[in-house]
């Protein structure tokens, strides 16, 4: 069945740094590719997506494109914010209007000052 | 716009009781709702899909008899936890489906089963 692997955490970085979160997926067809942030204490938040091969997602400073040939949607940001600090979660959902998400184990971001 | 609540935010519960756990689409309506279950820093398990009007759609190793969704309209979704034991609980967080292949999440219910 579907699936999606993320690069494991915790991650912690010191502001100003460049994030990076990896993501790679398992799907029949071509799924469309989300992230999601959730704050603590809050629910999920839908951060950007890409619903084909090679479009780039893009919100808040984060970018992640989809990748068919390697079968990826990596989540990047060149200066991260103590505000990013937050478990974000790589999720794909299947095509022709199928809801379902498929999310990844999620990964914690804390970013110092 | 889009947003979605979850009530009770938490609920501890006696074992053998069991809890609802109400879903509202506050400023949009949702044909389809999402359950999902959440263990401590682990991800978002998909329990079933809510239609309204219809039968829940429960993933495979769901007990349908002991979750029980009923989407009784286009802005609310329930979930029963019946006959709830120490192993339910979790956090258990809903979606409303938006256009496309979007999801508005609530902010989740966490369930204590002493």
């Amino acid at each position: 069945g579907d699936s999606v692997t993320q690069m494991e955490g915790p991650v912690t970085l010191s502001e100003e740094a460049c994030l990076t979160i990896n993501c790679t997926y398992t799907a029949t067809g071509y799924p469309s590719l989300f992230w999601y942030v959730q704050y603590p204490g809050e629910g999920l938040q839908l951060l950007l997506k890409a619903t084909k091969a090679d479009d780039k997602g893009s919100n808040k400073g984060f970018e992640a494109t989809y990748r068919k040939e390697t079968t990826s949607f990596h989540l990047e940001k060149g200066s991260v914010q103590v505000s990013d600090s937050a478990v974000y979660f790589c999720a794909l959902s299947g095509p022709q209007g199928a809801q379902k998400l498929v999310f990844g184990q999620g990964t914690r971001l804390t970013i110092n000052p | 716009g889009a947003v979605v609540s979850q009530h009770p935010s938490w609920v501890i519960c006696k074992s053998g009781t069991s809890v609802k756990i109400e879903c509202r689409s506050l400023d949009f309506q949702a044909t389809t709702m999402f359950w999902y279950r959440q263990f401590p820093k682990q991800s978002l398990m998909l329990m079933a899909t809510s239609n309204e009007g219809s039968k829940a759609t429960y993933e495979q190793g769901v007990e349908k008899d002991k979750f029980l969704i009923n989407h009784a309209s286009l802005t609310l979704s329930t979930l029963t936890v019946t006959s709830a034991h120490p192993e339910d609980s979790s956090f258990y967080i809903c979606s409303a489906g938006g256009e496309g292949h979007e999801q508005y999440f609530g902010p989740g219910t966490r369930l204590t089963v002493t």
